[in-house]
């Protein structure tokens, strides 16, 4: 079945460091792929999205791009804030079958001034 | 605005009760989800409806039961045969042909 596999937690890193969390997947078809964010305490937000192979979704600093041939999709940031401390979510959805969404484990992020 | 409201934040049950937990959106989308998540682990998912009246069983549906009798509600009943209820509750909505999801702030249950 579809899967998603997400680097392993938890990640630190000093202010103003580049960020890479590593993310892939398996699927058949042509899933869509999404990083969410979860600050503590709260709910999940779609921090951006690809929808086809060599797209870039970009938000906030961040950018991840669908790459088909290595079956990735890594989130990158040049220069992480205090304020991006979360656990980030990889996730894969396909049309074909049920409307669902298929998520990483998480990796908590934890940035130190 | 628009968007997705689960009530309340913070509940607590004694063992062997059941509890519902309530989820509203107003983005007028048709399908509605119910994710469990545990302490540093990621979402599974318990239910999902993708029209009125239709549900479906997630991956850890056993001790759950929901209904879906208007678009905008979905709410999950935790029954007594969950064995382990204490968790955070996350509620999602989505259009029907797109996969993005919208998630509500959570209900954390805990079970004394």
């Amino acid at each position: 079945g579809d899967s998603v596999t997400q680097m392993e937690g938890p990640v630190t890193l000093s202010e103003e460091a580049f960020l890479t969390i590593n993310c892939t997947y398996t699927a058949t078809g042509y899933p869509s792929l999404f990083w969410y964010v979860q600050y503590p305490g709260e709910g999940l937000q779609l921090l951006l999205k690809a929808t086809k192979a060599d797209d870039k979704g970009s938000n906030k600093g961040f950018e991840a791009t669908y790459r088909k041939e290595t079956t990735s999709f890594h989130l990158e940031k040049g220069s992480v804030q205090v304020s991006d401390s979360a656990v980030y979510f990889c996730a894969l959805g396909t049309i074909q079958g049920a409307q669902k969404l298929v998520f990483g484990q998480g990796t908590r992020l934890t940035i130190n001034p | 605005d628009g968007g997705i409201t689960q009530s309340p934040k913070y509940l607590f049950r004694k063992e062997g009760q059941n509890v519902t937990l309530s989820c509203e959106q107003n983005l007028n989308h048709d399908a509605m989800y119910w994710y469990r998540q545990d302490p540093g682990q990621g979402l599974r998912l318990i239910y999902y409806s993708q029209i009125v009246n239709d549900f479906q069983k997630g991956d850890i549906a056993e001790g759950y039961s929901v209904s879906r009798e208007k678009k905008e509600s979905f709410p999950l009943t935790v029954t007594s045969a969950q064995k382990n209820p204490t968790a955070f509750y996350l509620c999602a909505s989505s259009m029907y042909i797109y996969n993005e999801q919208f998630f509500g702030p959570g209900t954390r249950l805990t079970v004394l």
